[in-house]
């Protein structure tokens, strides 16, 4: 079963727009991650973010954690037409590398 | 570095027959290879965890003798759908691991059982 969460499932922006993406989980975690997939293609990770950090950023990306409400948030500053794809949240529990991914949402940025 | 591929790259078969996934680490040596399953416009659901030389671990619901699964090596897994039906057409994405948190995904192989 899905652990994660995500919210919207779909968000359309004007391009140059902040465009933000929250995920919730159950269980505890090790880590959480973000990975971004375009349409029919495979996932590409994008940052990292561990349980005993709040917040970290990467370029325009900026990924912030909250462990006592169980969510995590990736901000996406002045987006671009080339950010449209589908973010994904993946945490990944302690003892094994597996990863249980959220149900995503789908970005789509308007040139 | 860490380059995933994925052979073929999308696969036709008829209902019955069996269909091979090849998952290729290209620049490094997976220490774990996944193995997920994804339908149209939803969330990546694993399968199976496989590592080098030993048996491949499933997902609750996942049925290990239709969905078989080789590590032969550490840069190669294999995914093999047996007895192929039209409710197994899917999108079929692998990812290896090299101790890190982070994993390396494939392209994926689209599967359509006609």
């Amino acid at each position: 079963s899905q652990q994660g969460e995500e919210d919207p499932q779909a968000l359309s922006i004007q391009e140059g727009e902040n465009a933000t993406m929250n995920c919730s989980y159950k269980t505890s975690i090790n880590n959480l991650q973000w990975y971004r997939q375009n349409s029919g293609r495979g996932l590409v990770h994008l940052i990292l973010i561990r349980s005993n950090e709040r917040e970290k950023h990467s370029g325009r990306l900026r990924v912030t954690l909250d462990t006592s409400k169980k969510s995590s948030s990736l901000l996406i500053t002045a987006s671009r037409a080339a950010d449209t794809a589908s973010y994904f949240c993946a945490t990944e529990g302690f003892g094994n590398e597996k990863l249980t991914f959220g149900t995503g949402t789908r970005l789509t940025i308007i040139p | 570095g860490a380059v995933v591929s994925q052979h073929p790259s999308r696969v036709i078969c008829k209902s019955g027959t069996s269909v091979k996934i090849e998952c290729r680490s290209l620049d490094f040596q997976a220490t774990t290879m996944f193995w997920y399953r994804q339908f149209p416009k939803k969330s990546l659901m694993l399968m199976a965890t496989s590592n080098e030389g030993s048996k491949a671990t499933y997902e609750q619901g996942v049925e290990k003798d239709k969905f078989l699964i080789n590590h032969a090596s550490l840069t190669l897994s294999t995914l093999t759908v047996t007895s192929a039906h039209p409710e197994d057409s899917s999108f079929y994405i692998c990812s290896a691991g090299r101790g890190s948190p982070e994993q390396y995904f494939g392209p994926g192989t689209r599967l359509t059982v006609t």
